[in-house]
């Protein structure tokens, strides 16, 4: 019920297209939900975030769309940038702030 | 204003020995969270140090402990080490309040031979 399911594991895209990642959760607790990116050898920095009471959240050219009843969110990074090739991992957090991870999603981007 | 450091940035140990990692988080931040990140996973949460407790712990042995310090900053110790423990581990802060999202560190790459 902890776990939260992320998808796909690896995604190529081609400069200025559209990288779409999703997740699924089980556990109705989680009350936040934050994307991190990950490039090799550093540790996951926050992306972008969103809480249940709201459908959709964009900050420049990421979006969170969240879907309660569904139990699913995804993350669409528009005009995708080979500088935007990285790990990408969703979380779930319950309270007191302990996050449960994706599997992580590595994105390439052809130039 | 520093982020979260770590140190130190890589480590190797022997099976059976014992290995201490250290933490000092965000300016303003009192929360410390420890993460184990194996090659190609996601990170797994290990426990969380608020007010010098252990305030939660993941499904990790007793090999794994933690401790706070008054200046919030906080120690990993894994004892009697497993291949398996080979990873990259992780702190991250929060302010107090449960509202406010975990910002991380670099992390330490323990490799266990």
């Amino acid at each position: 019920q902890q776990q939260v399911k992320q998808s796909p594991q690896s995604l190529i895209v081609q400069k200025g297209g559209i990288s779409i990642i999703n997740c699924a959760y089980e556990n109705t607790a989680f009350d936040y939900f934050p994307w991190y990116q990950q490039f090799p050898g550093k540790g996951p920095a926050l992306l972008i975030a969103i809480r249940p009471d709201v459908s959709e959240k964009k900050e420049g050219r990421f979006t969170i769309s969240f879907n309660k009843s569904a139990k699913q969110f995804s993350l669409h990074i528009m005009d995708s940038q080979p500088g935007d090739s990285a790990t990408y991992f969703c979380a779930a957090r319950t309270s007191g702030s302990r996050l449960t991870f994706g599997e992580g999603t590595q994105l390439t981007v052809n130039p | 204003d520093a982020g979260v450091t770590q140190s130190p940035t890589h480590l190797i140990k022997t099976r059976g020995q014992q290995v201490t990692l250290r933490c000092s988080p965000k300016s303003g931040h009192d929360t410390v969270s420890w993460y184990q990140q194996a090659l190609g996973q996601g990170p797994q949460f290990i426990f969380q140090y608020y007010e010098e407790e252990e305030r939660q712990r993941g499904n990790f042995p007793d090999r794994f402990s933690g401790h706070q310090f008054p200046n919030y900053s906080s120690e990993l110790n894994v004892n009697a080490l497993l291949l398996g423990d080979s990873a990259l581990y992780l702190c991250a802060s929060s302010p107090g309040s449960a509202q406010e999202t975990q910002y991380f560190g670099p992390g330490t790459r323990l490799l266990v031979l």
